[in-house]
């Protein structure tokens, strides 16, 4: 079935650090893929999403490109910021489907 | 615009009791989902419903697991009677029908049985 697998956390970065979550992907047709990211005592967010191969999606610095022929849809900050402290979930959904599926979260912190 | 809302946000009751969720969506999305995270792991989908009917509800654990969604408006999650692997945090997302890849999360319930 579809699937999608994240690196496991947590991970620690310093203030300014460049940031890679990897996230990869198993499924059949042509799915949306999506990063949420959950702040702390806040609900899910909708960070960035890329429905076709080759699309880009951002949003506040972060980007993550949807690439076929890997199966990957790698989320990464050039300069992270304490504020970017959360756990970032990786997902895909779609079309005429209405679950959307989870990898586990990656938790982030970053020390100033 | 006021975003999709649960309650409560915490509840702690002890195995055996049962436990009633709710969750308000956002005003005029008929796609309502409940989808929950145990333990640290994926966040997995129980189950979907445009308007009051349950389109999708492959993801319910067992029948001790009840949703209802009279009215196509606010929605309930029961459970009943409650175990302790049933302990984890509770979202909430809604959608339109013209946009149901993207989805709207509340803030989650977090259960605790003890």
């Amino acid at each position: 079935g579809d699937s999608v697998t994240q690196m496991e956390g947590p991970v620690t970065l310093s203030e300014e650090a460049f940031l890679t979550i990897n996230c990869t992907y198993t499924a059949t047709g042509y799915p949306s893929l999506f990063w949420y990211v959950q702040y702390p005592g806040e609900g899910l967010q909708l960070l960035l999403k890329a429905t076709k191969a080759d699309d880009k999606g951002s949003n506040k610095g972060f980007e993550a490109t949807y690439r076929k022929e890997t199966t990957s849809f790698h989320l990464e900050k050039g300069s992270v910021q304490v504020s970017d402290s959360a756990v970032y979930f990786c997902a895909l959904s779609k079309p005429g489907g209405f679950k959307t599926i989870f990898g586990a979260g990656t938790r982030l912190f970053v020390k100033a | 615009e006021a975003g999709v809302t649960q309650f409560p946000s915490h509840s702690v009751i002890e195995k055996g009791q049962t436990v009633t969720l709710r969750c308000d969506p956002i005003s005029g999305h008929d796609n309502l989902y409940w989808y929950r995270r145990v333990m640290g792991k994926e966040i997995k989908f129980l189950l979907h419903f445009v308007k009051e009917s349950k389109q999708d509800e492959s993801g319910m654990p067992n029948n001790r697991f009840l949703a209802e969604r009279t009215g196509g408006t606010y929605s309930t999650l029961k459970v009943q009677p409650a175990e302790l692997e049933d302990s984890g945090v509770y979202f909430c997302a809604s959608s339109d029908l013209s946009s149901y890849n993207e989805q709207f999360f509340g803030p989650g319930t977090r259960l605790t049985v003890l």
